[in-house]
C-alpha cells in the first residue's frame, strides 16, 4: 500500500486558509488521492480526490505536486465547524482505503 | 433521501453474547466495507464485499461474520470470540471498489458498541 504522512495536528485561525500537506512520496502509476474528514463522533466524509491535476469543489483545493510524490489540501476560509481530523489517503488499484491517524485541525477563533 | 444507514447508533454487548450490526444503502453501491475505530486512533477494516454473495476479510476479520445476501444490505455480527470489541464500527459503500471517481466510500454514522 502506498503510504501518507501527515502533520498529527494543526491549528488555524477562523476565516484564514487552512493548507494541510500529505507526502505520498511511493505512490505509483494511477494511484489517485482522496481527503476525507472526519468530526467527533461521525462518520468520515468524502471531501475531494485527484490523480495529476488539482482540483477544485465547493468545501476545498486539492493540489498534487508535479512529481505526485506530495498534495495540499487548501480550505479556503476555515470555519470553526471545520475543526476535524483530515485523512489523506492513496488508493492502491484495487485493493482497499488505508485511514491513518490523520492531521487534527482546529480552528481557533 | 440517498444515504448509508447504520443502526442501531449505540449497542451493549454482554460477555459471551453475540451482537449484528445494521448497515443498508440506496445508493445502488456494489462495494460495501465494515471498518472498526478505536479511540484516537485511524479505521482498520473489519471486512469488505465487492458484489452480492460474495465478501473478503480485511486486516482485522477474526471474531467477526459478515453476510450479503442483497445488494443494499451487509450486516457484520461481533461474535463472542471476539475478545474486545468495545470501538465505533463504520459502514461504508462504494460504486465500486476499483479507482477513481468509482472509488470514493460514503459512510454511515456509525455504531458504539459497549461490553457491558
Amino acid at each position: 500500500d502506498a503510504k501518507t504522512t501527515q502533520p498529527t495536528s494543526m491549528d488555524c485561525a477562523e476565516g484564514r486558509a487552512a493548507n494541510l500537506p500529505c507526502n505520498h512520496s511511493t505512490i505509483s502509476g494511477n494511484e489517485y488521492v482522496y481527503w476525507y474528514r472526519q468530526i467527533h463522533s461521525q462518520g468520515p466524509q468524502y471531501i475531494i480526490h485527484g490523480l495529476k491535476n488539482n482540483e477544485t469543489n465547493e468545501m476545498a483545493s486539492l493540489i498534487i505536486t508535479e512529481d505526485r510524490k506530495s498534495s495540499t489540501l487548501i480550505l479556503p476560509h476555515a470555519t470553526l465547524r471545520d475543526t476535524a481530523v483530515y485523512y489523506c489517503i492513496v488508493e492502491n488499484y484495487g485493493q482497499n482505503f488505508v485511514f491513518g491517524p490523520g492531521t487534527r485541525l482546529s480552528v481557533l477563533p | 433521501d440517498g444515504g448509508i444507514t447504520q443502526s442501531p447508533k449505540y449497542l451493549f454487548r454482554k460477555e459471551g453474547q453475540n451482537v449484528t450490526l445494521s448497515c443498508e444503502q440506496n445508493l445502488n453501491h456494489d462495494a460495501m466495507y465494515w471498518y472498526r475505530q478505536d479511540p484516537g486512533q485511524g479505521l482498520r477494516l473489519i471486512y469488505y464485499s465487492q458484489i452480492v454473495n460474495d465478501f473478503q476479510k480485511g486486516d482485522i476479520a477474526e471474531g467477526y461474520s459478515v453476510s450479503r445476501e442483497k445488494k443494499e444490505s451487509f450486516p457484520l455480527t461481533v461474535t463472542s470470540a471476539q475478545k474486545n470489541p468495545t470501538a465505533f464500527y463504520l459502514c461504508a459503500s462504494s460504486i465500486q471498489g476499483t479507482s477513481g471517481a468509482k472509488n470514493i466510500q460514503y459512510f454511515g454514522a456509525g455504531t458504539r458498541l459497549s461490553v457491558l
